[in-house]
């Protein structure tokens, strides 16, 4: 059974740093692209970008880039979405997602994890 | 502002049939498959519909989908209570070189 589990909620202070981890399992984590989508408190949801643990190649949304880094270890089969420098404003439900794995990065996200809560907050 | 536009609420009796659109432009629906995602109350999406309106496997018959041009459709016969629901389109954008959503559509069961 595929599974992506994620990293628990958080509560952080504005200016901190973050990193959770979204942990694929009943797969090969390292054939299909993982992405990572931001869901602000009531609102819709926001593709920030994605990696192909195979060869670690990421693209990011233009409004994530520069803002988070996702990166992947495939010897554990786990993704991650880090942060260096929390803001209020990334308070949100963050979900790992899985794409199908025929075409490529273009593929529909079949997969989802539970999310994580991020909360920012001083 | 979402890069495709879905009406921000719909609303049917039990039993009826109900349809969600998603307008897009030629950088996105007009040139890349369109999927749909329920997200039903407190829970994470789900995939609904996938490559405009192949179903995934469980996913119940009383879900379609349809494009045309740079629009694209959900629709849902035999409403349910169960199917009060968020929906999203998304769609590659060859332009961003990124995926894009639509804003979601809240599904009311009346």
């Amino acid at each position: 059974e595929v599974q992506l589990v994620q990293s628990g909620a958080e509560v952080k202070k504005p200016g901190e740093s973050l990193k959770i981890s979204c942990k694929g399992s009943g797969y090969s984590f390292t054939s299909y692209w993982i992405g990572w989508v931001r869901q602000m408190p009531g609102k819709g949801l926001e593709w920030m970008g994605i990696i192909y643990p195979g060869d670690s190649d990421t693209r990011y949304s233009p409004s994530f880039q520069g803002q988070v880094t996702i990166s992947a270890d495939k010897s554990i089969s786990t993704a991650y979405l880090q942060w260096s420098s929390l803001k209020a404003s990334d308070t949100a439900m963050y979900y790992c997602v899985r794409h199908l794995g025929i075409v490529g990065a273009t593929d529909p996200f079949d997969y989802w994890g539970q999310g994580t809560l991020v909360t920012v907050s001083s | 502002q979402s890069v495709l536009t879905q009406p921000p609420s719909v609303s049917e009796a039990p039993r009826q049939r109900v349809t969600i659109s998603c307008s897009g432009s030629s950088s996105n629906i007009g040139n890349n498959a369109v999927n749909w995602y329920q997200q039903l109350p407190g829970k994470a999406p789900k995939l609904l519909i996938y490559y405009d309106d192949l179903l995934p496997s469980g996913v119940s018959d009383r879900f379609s989908g349809s494009k045309s041009g740079t629009s694209a459709s959900l629709a849902i016969s035999g409403l349910q209570s169960e199917d009060e629901a968020d929906y999203y389109c998304a769609a590659w954008d060859d332009r961003l070189n990124g995926w894009v959503f639509g804003g979601g559509t809240k599904l009311t069961v009346l």
